[in-house]
């Protein structure tokens, strides 16, 4: 079953803005991961915040993790049209590795 | 980032027939690699966890003898979807798990076309 929720669904916006994404889950989790997709293509890892971390950054990205509320947010600063993509975020559960996965949210970046 | 790579990237079959679906760790060791099933503009499902040198085990609901998993290497796992039918035709994507990061790398994906 379906762990992570994301939303938006899908978000549109100009090159230069900033696109913030949020994702819920339900059960305590290990860690938590955001990646990228492209269409047609496979998954790029972005980012794997464990769940005694609060916030981490990568370039231009912002992860932010909230057990408390059982949620986590993914900030795109200053996009670019390359951004363009779904985001999905992932949850891992004790040791077993296992990825769950939320039904992602489709980011266009308008040039 | 190490690099997974995925063969074929598309397939198109008759009914009925067998196809093979390779997926390579081309930098790293993985003991354990991952298939999914993608349908279009959904999430990715879960399949099964391929295991070097065991048998994979399988997501609920997945047929074990209709999608046949073999990780015989540190380095390849292979899904063969046996007897394939028109519902069957899906993007299929694995990973394998870089031991060190605890970050699974994924293949970009094989698309199936069951006629």
């Amino acid at each position: 079953s379906q762990q992570g929720e994301e939303d938006p669904q899908a978000l549109s916006i100009q090159e230069g803005e900033n696109a913030t994404m949020n994702c819920s889950y339900k059960t305590s989790i290990n860690n938590l991961q955001w990646y990228r997709q492209n269409s047609g293509r496979g998954l790029v890892h972005l980012i794997l915040i464990r769940s005694n971390e609060r916030e981490k950054h990568s370039g231009r990205l912002r992860v932010t993790l909230d057990t408390s509320k059982k949620s986590s947010s993914l900030l795109i600063t200053a996009s670019r049209a390359a951004d363009t993509a779904s985001y999905f975020c992932a949850t891992v559960r004790g040791s077993n590795y296992k990825l769950t996965f939320g039904k992602g949210t489709l980011l266009t970046v308008n040039p | 980032g190490a690099v997974v790579s995925q063969h074929p990237s598309w397939v198109i079959c008759k009914s009925g027939t067998s196809v093979k679906i390779e997926c390579r760790s081309l930098d790293f060791q993985a003991t354990t690699m991952f298939w999914y099933r993608q349908f279009p503009k959904q999430s990715l499902m879960l399949m099964a966890t391929s295991n070097e040198g065991s048998k994979a085990t399988y997501e609920q609901g997945v047929e074990k003898d209709k999608f046949l998993i073999n990780h015989a290497s540190l380095t390849l796992s292979t899904l063969t979807v046996t007897s394939a039918h028109p519902e069957d035709s899906s993007f299929y994507i694995c990973s394998a798990r870089e031991t060190a990061e605890n970050i699974q790398y994924f293949g970009a994906g094989t698309r199936l076309s069951v006629l």
